[in-house]
């Protein structure tokens, strides 16, 4: 079974630019979470989504959105880029929800560099 | 809210050395607890993980058990080799309905030969 993909792996942006991000979860997986790590606040929970619907968010502004489409790949968007925006976007995929024990199988990650 | 306070690194120890990465969680409902291991330019990937109080997880010569008296899920490995070095996360998952997953804010590991 193929794992995670996340596409581009590599990213460098300018500041005020926008920029899409893309993961294709294990097959058969329905959950796709989102997580931003950084070198000082570690990982990040950004969004997490299960059935084309966004189940929970994290703490960051509007100019983070996301979205999953029926086939269970997922995108996130980043508008408006800052510098601090720059971090390893990791994508994480999950079987199902409700199950004990569930684990979260995690992508290479996007590397985002914000000039 | 639901936390996971991990120790900070970074931890340097000799190749064959004892290792043991503390990790506490806090106990709302009845959490699974996991670690999880990223090693350099790659994504985290599952080490082990306990679904309830007293269970061991294993793998790959590292050992935690969920301690639910001490709210605890230490990392320990015998005997520590070159290749183990990487940053390693604690986490934990509510169980039942919605599961949301808290990190802790990872511990850097590096061996030395």
């Amino acid at each position: 079974k193929a794992g995670v993909t996340q596409t581009p792996r590599y990213l460098i942006k300018t500041r005020g630019q926008q920029v899409t991000l893309s993961c294709s979860p294990i097959s058969g997986h329905r959950s796709v979470s989102w997580y931003q790590q950084t070198p000082g606040q570690g990982l990040q929970f950004l969004f997490e989504y299960f059935s084309e619907t966004q189940r929970n968010k994290g703490n960051f502004p509007g100019r983070f959105s996301g979205r999953q489409f029926s086939n269970s790949r997922s995108e996130m968007n980043v508008s408006t880029l800052e510098l601090g925006d720059s971090a390893l976007y990791l994508c994480a995929s999950s079987p199902s929800v409700g199950k004990l024990g569930n684990e979260q199988f995690f992508g290479p990650g996007t590397r985002l560099t914000v000039l | 809210g639901d936390s996971v306070t991990q120790m900070e690194g970074p931890v340097t120890l000799s190749e064959e050395a004892f290792l043991t990465i503390n990790c506490t969680y806090t106990a709302t409902g009845y959490p699974s607890l996991f670690w999880y291991v990223q090693y350099p330019g790659e994504g985290l990937q599952l080490l082990l993980k306990a679904t309830k109080a007293d269970d061991k997880g294993s793998n790959k010569g590292f050992e935690a058990t969920y301690r639910k008296e001490t709210t605890s899920f230490h990392l320990e490995k015998g005997s520590v080799q070159v290749s183990d070095s990487a940053v390693y996360f604690c986490a934990r998952v509510n169980s039942g309905g919605y599961q949301k997953v808290t990190f802790g804010i990872g511990t850097k590991l590096q061996v030395i030969p």
